[in-house]
């Protein structure tokens, strides 16, 4: 079975601090891809990162950085110096069938960024 | 290019009303996908289609129906509309699962 839990529901931050979305994931298979997706309140969504499952390596782009371990089944993505165009929610998903790219999502969570 | 264009944007539907939800996408993406969003949830799969002629069930595909003539279009049809199936809907394509998914901006069907 493949799950991807998104523990958080709901953050809120005041602008300038450091945030970080948690994401842990479940499949038995060994290539898989990760993302992340932004839903801002204009209820669009938006691609952020793909990570594949041979990739262990950080990313950071700008202000928005991931780490991502096989060995805790994670996917956290941080967002540094937050700021109110950051709020909106954030879902984590998860493909692990190459025929098909279905993506399994998780039930996302909610930033709150305030001035 | 437009990517994945859905419409309408909104609807309000009766019960029992019938109805289709477009989807088109000019990316020629073989891969499509319908999704549905409930409140505080994820995202749910209801159908897909890895190429024209070629669909397939998700997660929660009781109520709804789709096909796919071309590799374009990709429409998800309602019959007997039920206020459960109140939601918000996302068509997306993919070339492949390297490249993550195009999400259309989304249909907000109301069923009352």
């Amino acid at each position: 079975a493949q799950k991807v839990t998104q523990a958080q529901t709901e953050i809120s931050v005041v602008e300038k601090e450091d945030v970080t979305l948690d994401c842990v994931y479940e499949t038995r298979d060994t290539t898989y891809y990760l993302f992340w997706y932004k839903q801002p309140p204009s209820g669009e969504l938006v691609f952020l990162i793909r990570r594949n499952s041979f990739d262990e390596q950080n990313e950071i782009s700008g202000r928005y950085s991931w780490n991502f371990q096989k060995s805790t089944s994670s996917f956290n993505f941080t967002i540094t110096a937050s700021q109110v165009v950051d709020s909106a929610v954030y879902f984590c998903a998860l493909s692990a069938n190459y025929n098909t790219d279905k993506l399994i999502f998780g039930t996302g969570t909610r930033l709150q960024v305030f001035p | 290019n437009a990517g994945v264009t859905q419409t309408p944007k909104f609807r309000i539907l009766k019960i029992g009303q019938s109805m289709t939800l477009q989807c088109t996408q000019d990316m020629n993406h073989n891969y499509m996908y319908w999704y549905r969003q409930d409140p505080g949830m994820g995202l749910k799969l209801i159908y897909y289609s890895v190429g024209a002629g070629i669909t397939d069930k998700g997660e929660v595909p009781n109520g709804y129906n789709v096909s796919r003539s071309t590799t374009e279009d990709f429409p998800l049809r309602l019959e007997l509309a039920a206020p459960s199936q109140t939601s918000v809907y996302f068509c997306a394509s993919s070339y492949d699962s390297k490249r993550g998914y195009t999400f259309g901006s989304g249909t907000r069907l109301t069923v009352v």
